[in-house]
């Protein structure tokens, strides 16, 4: 299995870009998080989806930041514009279920240093 | 309501010593207590949960320490090896929700 794949694996990018990071969760998984993780707020969910639904999104910081997930293989995380308070590493983890305590597997991580 | 506590924030231990890491919550709806362990360059990796329905829980050298009363749980590394040397996460969450509340992390080194 080749567990959740992410890209790019790091990202360099200049205040106003638009910035898309890329997941592909575990085949036959349905339910995707996205987090993001800084030294200040630690590891913090920005919102997650069931069945390619958004079911909670209430950690997505501002307007800037958007997801979606068109199927059930892929979901992308947006930044537009970006701003070098959105430099951190953003995690994609997926579960094989909708119980809360189904184990979530992460990805490697998106490095994403906004200058 | 929703925090998680975590600490020590860094540990050093001496191989072959026990590693506790501490973590503290206040919402009672919490039902499920995960560990996560994540290397440099790594994503979290899931060690070890309890639900507080038991007060102890071990898998090999880990092991999880839950008290409901005070609502407080520990993680307890026993023989600690270099290999262990990693962050350390708690976690909580609840029926209901799959959203996962994480400490601030602890930075385990294990000297050889």
């Amino acid at each position: 299995d080749a567990g959740v794949i992410q890209s790019p694996r790091h990202e360099v990018t200049e205040m106003g870009q638009e910035v898309t990071l890329r997941c592909k969760p575990i085949s036959g998984h349905n339910s995707l998080f996205w987090y993001r993780q800084t030294m200040m707020r630690g590891l913090e969910l920005l919102i997650y989806f069931n069945n390619n639904v958004p079911i909670d999104d209430s950690g997505m910081p501002e307007d800037r930041f958007s997801a979606k997930m068109p199927n059930a293989s892929f979901s992308t995380l947006k930044i537009q514009p970006s701003e070098p308070r959105d430099s951190a590493v953003y995690f994609c983890a997926s579960s094989g279920g909708q119980v809360h305590t189904d184990t979530q597997y992460f990805g490697p991580g998106t490095r994403l240093t906004v200058l | 309501q929703q925090q998680v506590k975590q600490s020590p924030q860094s540990l050093i231990v001496q191989k072959g010593g026990i590693s506790i890491i501490n973590c503290a919550y206040e919402n009672t709806a919490f039902d499920y207590f995960p560990w996560y362990q994540q290397f440099p360059g790594k994503g979290p990796a899931l060690l070890i949960a309890i639900r507080p329905d038991v007060s102890e829980k071990k898998e090999g050298r880990f092991t999880i320490s839950f008290n409901k009363s005070a609502k407080q749980f520990s993680l307890h590394i026993m023989d600690s090896q270099p290999g262990d040397s990693a962050t350390y996460f708690c976690a909580a969450t609840f029926q209901g929700a799959q959203k996962l509340v994480f400490g601030q992390g602890t930075r385990l080194t294990i000297n050889p």
